[in-house]
């Protein structure tokens, strides 16, 4: 059973904070992991995208990779109000004739002003 | 790059009709798109995956024969729910990938609701 677990939150940050948010697998086999945000009553935006271990860096957004512990964070920096959404995390694998993503349920955030 | 649009974004039907639901790859070719479905305040369910040319994939649990889906070339699949009934009623959402990553890039869901 492929899972990915994320902590359902809130997670409520002041504004210019940074804001952390982790998740946790069960596939090792999964070799690529994906945040997505998502706006409530929109669909899933792509943030970030980690294939190897370590950093990965856009703007403020971090994310990283740890293979051995099977865990993926996220970092952002400098949080905004406008930052406020469900962040979900997403570990792909192969199957059905493609590679497909399995889910978290999400990490729900809310930045302060 | 990788828009992905969906029509229609929001649809009311009556219990028993058919709707129909369409995804395009705006500015790419996708090899594979796939069909979720959410609940409100649950997570992303897939339904199934669809290569272009090919029958789709259905996951457990979801009827193939109520959610149709066909993916005639490489920039549109479409979704019919079939004899819709009210627990159809949910936000159903589309995306897209190309063969060469392995990204996958939403549609902005069409939100169903059957009366």
């Amino acid at each position: 059973q492929k899972e990915v677990e994320q902590n359902s939150g809130p997670l409520s940050v002041p504004e210019g904070a940074i804001a952390s948010l982790n998740c946790t697998y069960s596939d090792r086999g999964s070799q690529s992991f994906f945040w997505y945000r998502q706006y409530s009553g929109k669909s899933p935006e792509l943030i970030m995208s980690i294939y190897s271990n370590g950093d990965k860096e856009d703007g403020r957004f971090t994310a990283q990779l740890n293979k051995a512990s099977q865990y993926v964070s996220l970092l952002i920096r400098d949080s905004q109000p406008s930052d406020s959404a469900t962040y979900l995390c997403a570990g792909g694998y192969s199957g059905a004739g493609s590679y497909q993503l399995t889910f978290g349920k999400g990490t729900k955030l809310s930045v302060i002003p | 790059g990788a828009v992905v649009s969906q029509h229609p974004s929001r649809v009311i039907c009556k219990s028993g009709t058919s709707v129909k639901i369409e995804c395009r790859s705006l500015d790419f070719q996708a090899t594979t798109m796939f069909w979720y479905r959410q609940f409100p305040k649950q997570s992303l369910m897939l339904m199934a995956t669809s290569n272009e040319g090919s029958k789709a994939t259905y996951e457990q649990g979801v009827e193939k024969d109520k959610f149709l889906i066909n993916h005639a070339s490489l920039t549109l699949s479409t979704l019919t729910v079939t004899s819709a009934h009210p627990e159809d009623s949910s936000f159903y959402i589309c995306s897209a990938k190309v063969v060469t990553a392995y990204e996958q890039y939403f549609g902005p869901g069409t939100r169903l609701t059957v009366t």
